[in-house]
């Protein structure tokens, strides 16, 4: 089935240093998605993307967060600078549509901010 | 205020038995409902998904009953597998056409051999 790859899929940082995570979403989906978990429990959103706008953002989305899609490329996921409550694992994901449609998930980074 | 709520916590079933994972919400607004399976180390994956204006979605062993009225919804295992252990998120989704899910805190099933 269609894949969103992530990479990498562990980094470990220094605190107050700035962190990229990269995304490859299926090839044909429009709307892209940011979400956290902690220690494997809820999956909390973070922002969506579309059309090259930030059309959604959670209390989670700090002012230290960002997100782009440049030239159709990689999305990611920016932290600058990072803090020790940022160590979680991310999970990208794409969607063809914004309603109503199966979002399919990458298998995550894992951060650790040290 | 947790829009989205799961219970049990853990849930452990023999081979064969049926697993049922309750899940509840608050927003009336939700009419989408997608449960995910999250094996460890990977990313949830879309199991089965319900409409509000449905009240029974079934795909093969998996099934989930709606209650609109009450803002329930369950999603039964039958004949439950060894390979059916796993985390079981049920989210929803609401008439925003953004696409953001908001996840319940999971259900982690172990069928027992």
């Amino acid at each position: 089935g269609p894949k969103v790859l992530q990479i990498p899929s562990h980094q470990i940082i220094d605190m107050g240093q700035m962190v990229t995570l990269n995304c490859d979403p299926v090839s044909n989906h429009l709307y892209f998605y940011w979400y956290k978990q902690i220690l494997g429990q809820q999956m909390e959103f973070l922002v969506n993307f579309y059309n090259g706008k930030v059309m959604e953002k959670s209390k989670l989305f700090k002012d230290q967060f960002s997100v782009e899609r440049p030239d159709g490329s990689y999305f990611t996921l920016k932290i600058q600078p990072t803090a020790l409550e940022d160590s979680a694992v991310y999970f990208c994901a794409s969607s063809f549509a914004g309603s109503d449609t199966e979002v399919f998930f990458g298998k995550g980074t894992r951060l650790t901010v040290v | 205020q947790q829009q989205v709520r799961q219970s049990p916590q853990s849930l452990t079933v023999w081979e064969g038995e049926t697993a049922i994972l309750n899940c509840s919400y608050e927003d009336s607004t939700f009419n989408y409902f997608p449960w995910y399976q999250q094996f460890p180390g990977e990313g949830p994956a879309l199991l089965i998904s319900i409409r509000s204006v449905s009240d029974k979605k079934e795909d093969g062993r998996f099934t989930i009953f709606f209650n609109k009225r009450e803002k329930k919804l369950s999603l039964h295992i039958t004949d439950s597998q060894p390979g059916d252990s796993a985390t079981y998120f049920c989210a929803a989704s609401g008439n925003t056409n953004t696409g953001k899910l908001t996840f319940g805190d999971g259900t982690v099933l172990t069928v027992k051999p």
